[in-house]
């Protein structure tokens, strides 16, 4: 059975800390894709990033970054001089690579981060 | 060029119920999940359709259904309402096939049930 496990609830730091959210899955499969979702309060969950399986390359977008250790099955993100506007829940993902990419998606219980300024 | 749309955007039911939700695909998109997440947690995957027919589903009772339409767009139903199925009702789309793109989501609807 696939599984994703977000152990940090709520994480609280001051502005311009860098702040890394913890991701943990279990998965059968060979193939897959990991992601990691934004939650405002508005609701809408806002993609930031889908890995597959085979890339296990760090990457870094701006002030985000992402470690992807198959060896561990941990796909962490992390945000460096965190700001007000990061505040929100974050959720890691994890799907089967069927139909490309547009399989059902596993969310862990995600991670509420709060940026005190 | 217009995201994913939901409506109606927040809905209130009484026990016993059935309800419908409706969803927009993004622009260029075949796919429609959708997904119910309770206050405080991840979202569940409920089911997808492609062409028109369900693809894959969650576990989820058959009070839930859906329905896609020529054009893509999708609707949700939820017969015999329960209390503890007041949660967020998220839609996503997707483009299926080898250029195959991540799931969009849209804002929602916030059905309450009493």
């Amino acid at each position: 059975a696939q599984k994703v496990t977000q152990a940090q609830t709520e994480i609280s730091v001051v502005e311009k800390e860098d702040v890394t959210l913890d991701c943990v899955y279990e998965t059968r499969d060979t193939t897959y894709y990991l992601f990691w979702y934004k939650q405002p309060p508005s609701g809408e969950l806002v993609f930031l990033i889908r890995r597959n399986s085979f890339d296990e390359q760090n990457e870094i977008s701006g002030r985000y970054s992402w470690n992807f250790q198959k060896s561990t099955s941990s796909f962490n993100f992390t945000i460096t001089a965190s700001q007000v506007v990061d505040s929100a829940v974050y959720f890691c993902a994890l799907s089967e690579q069927r139909y490309s990419s547009a399989s059902k998606i596993i969310f862990g219980s995600g991670t509420r981060l709060s940026i005190r300024p | 060029d217009a995201g994913v749309t939901q409506s109606p955007t927040h809905l209130i039911k009484t026990r016993g119920q059935q309800v419908t939700l409706r969803c927009s695909p993004k622009s260029g998109h075949d796919t429609v999940s959708w997904y119910q997440q309770a206050l405080g947690q991840g979202p569940q995957f409920i089911f997808q359709y492609y062409e028109e027919e369900e693809r894959q589903r969650g576990n989820f009772p058959d009070r839930f259904s859906g329905h896609q339409f020529p054009n893509y767009s999708s609707e949700l139903n939820v017969n015999a309402l329960l209390l503890g199925d007041s949660a967020l009702y998220l839609c996503a789309s997707s483009l299926t096939g080898w250029a195959g793109t991540e799931a969009f989501f849209g804002q929602g609807t916030r059905l309450t049930v009493v």
